[in-house]
């Protein structure tokens, strides 16, 4: 039983497309976050959700739309996809944000690459 | 952003030999974290600390919070196979965002 399942794991879209990215957790955590993996490895956070409200937005273009219709759940929404998009999203839970909430547990990832 | 300078970027090890990595930052956290990501997975959670000078085991691995609250260290001894990924560490303050670091990728060979 996968404690933070994240769909699909592979998209390959083309330019300009929308897509979205849908990710569960059943560990009972209030905080819930994506990130992004470039291809150089390199760990970005994108948002954070804490019980459904965002409390971190990076610097991220608005053309990401994050929503989380319940603490278990935070789907990433991308609209009009660029190449540069092309990378694997990971998606995070954690017990609480801040330091008491430090330990992730990841999903397996999410690689999107655009044509 | 933000990144954690790791060193060294690549290892490439005989089964056995045991492995030490570091990771560095110009400001000071009150948490340090090490992940291990194997190929096309997420990170998984190896070793928390959460005060300076704290050494904490998980089976062969040792990581250590540094002194100066700036450096954190990981050590693998006697590597097996199993052992090949990227080593991740993530550093924390209050209620900041997790910052990670660059990655140490480890190859271990036979």
């Amino acid at each position: 039983d996968t404690a933070v399942s994240q769909t699909p794991k592979y998209l390959v879209t083309q330019m300009g497309n929308d897509k979205s990215i849908k990710c569960e957790q059943n560990l009972g955590h209030d905080t819930m976050y994506w990130y992004k993996q470039d291809s150089k490895k390199f760990l970005k956070i994108m948002f954070s959700y804490n019980n459904k409200e965002l409390i971190i937005n990076e610097t991220v273009p608005n053309r990401f739309s994050p929503k989380s219709p319940d603490k278990a759940h935070l789907n990433l929404h991308i609209n009009s996809l660029e190449l540069g998009d092309s990378a694997v999203y990971f998606c995070a839970s954690s017990q609480a944000p801040g330091i008491s909430g430090r330990e992730l547990f990841f999903g397996e990832g999410s690689r999107l690459t655009v044509l | 952003g933000q990144q954690l300078n790791q060193s060294p970027q690549s290892m490439f090890i005989q089964e056995g030999e045991d492995v030490s990595m570091n990771c560095t930052s110009s400001s000071i956290f009150n948490t340090w974290l090490w992940y291990k990501q194997e190929p096309g997975e997420g990170p998984v959670l190896l070793i928390a600390l959460y005060k300076a000078g704290e050494l904490t085991s998980n089976g062969r691995l040792t990581a250590q919070f540094g002194i100066t609250r700036k450096d954190s260290f990981l050590n693998i001894s006697a590597s097996i196979p199993s052992d090949v990924g990227i080593y991740f560490c993530a550093g924390g303050y209050n209620t900041d965002k997790l910052i990670f670091g660059t990655g140490t990728r480890l190859q271990v060979f036979p």
